[in-house]
């Protein structure tokens, strides 16, 4: 199984601030068509998770642009220009190369 | 707007089996361009998936995750366009808040990710 590491289990963050979560996997999410299946999410309290950006990079469907990702191979971030009060919420990458699909720890932003 | 409604018991008594529906809005359960799966999240395993299905070829493909693979079942429902999760043997162990999700994709062409989830489900397990 690829295991997906987020090192940071807390983020305290300063609204309008900028900030950075990193994932890592235990083997490249390259796939041989071109694409890294590198996802992110976010869970904000009590809801499931919502799709933020996938393929490392692509933001999903009303998602704000200060969110972005970056990253290949092994390593990946999510980053937030600006924060705002509304992004607090555990954040998880998940990998979608190969089953069994499997997700991050997490890392819990909340605002200082 | 697709979305996924579960429904399904809060209790099971350990050594039963498990079930749960997730009824689908705004998409087929049978489409090209999905697959739909369950995961489950708890405090000591986090994020968990469990499997997927999906319509591919004019068949049903099943992938099974590890921790589970003996003990799982998804089934599709064509006629209610719904599918289900079936977990034999449970135990304390299996206690977890459980999601049905949508993969919106189409094999190795394209892919959008996790972009669907139920409203989860709280289950527990009592012994």
């Amino acid at each position: 199984d690829i295991v997906m590491t987020q090192s940071s289990l807390s983020l305290p963050v300063t609204p309008g601030e900028p900030a950075s979560i990193s994932c890592r996997s235990s083997q490249s999410l390259l796939h041989g068509n071109g694409n890294t299946y590198l996802d992110w999410y976010l869970q904000k309290p009590g809801q499931s998770p919502q799709l933020l950006i996938y393929l490392v990079s692509n933001r999903a469907s009303g998602v704000p642009d200060r969110f972005s990702g970056s990253g290949s191979g092994t390593d990946f971030t999510l980053q937030i220009s600006r924060v705002e009060a509304e992004d607090v919420g555990v954040y998880y990458c998940m990998q979608a190369l190969q089953t069994p699909l499997t997700f991050g720890g997490g890392t819990k932003v909340e605002i200082k | 707007q697709v979305q996924l409604q579960q429904s399904g018991p809060g209790l099971v008594k350990a050594s039963q089996t498990l079930s749960l529906t997730c009824a689908i809005a705004g998409d087929s359960v049978s489409t090209i361009n999905g697959a739909w799966h369950w995961i489950r999240q708890s405090p000591s395993r986090g994020l968990e998936w469990l499997g997927r299905t999906y319509y591919n070829s004019k068949k049903w493909v099943y992938d099974y995750g590890g921790s589970v693979k003996s003990r799982i079942t998804i089934n599709p429902d064509t006629s209610k366009n719904q599918f289900s999760l079936h977990l034999n043997s449970v135990s304390p162990e299996d206690t977890a808040i459980y999601y049905c999700a949508r993969t919106h994709s189409r094999g190795w062409s394209w892919y959008n990710g996790m972009d669907v989830w139920g409203q989860g489900t709280t289950v527990t397990v009592s012994s």
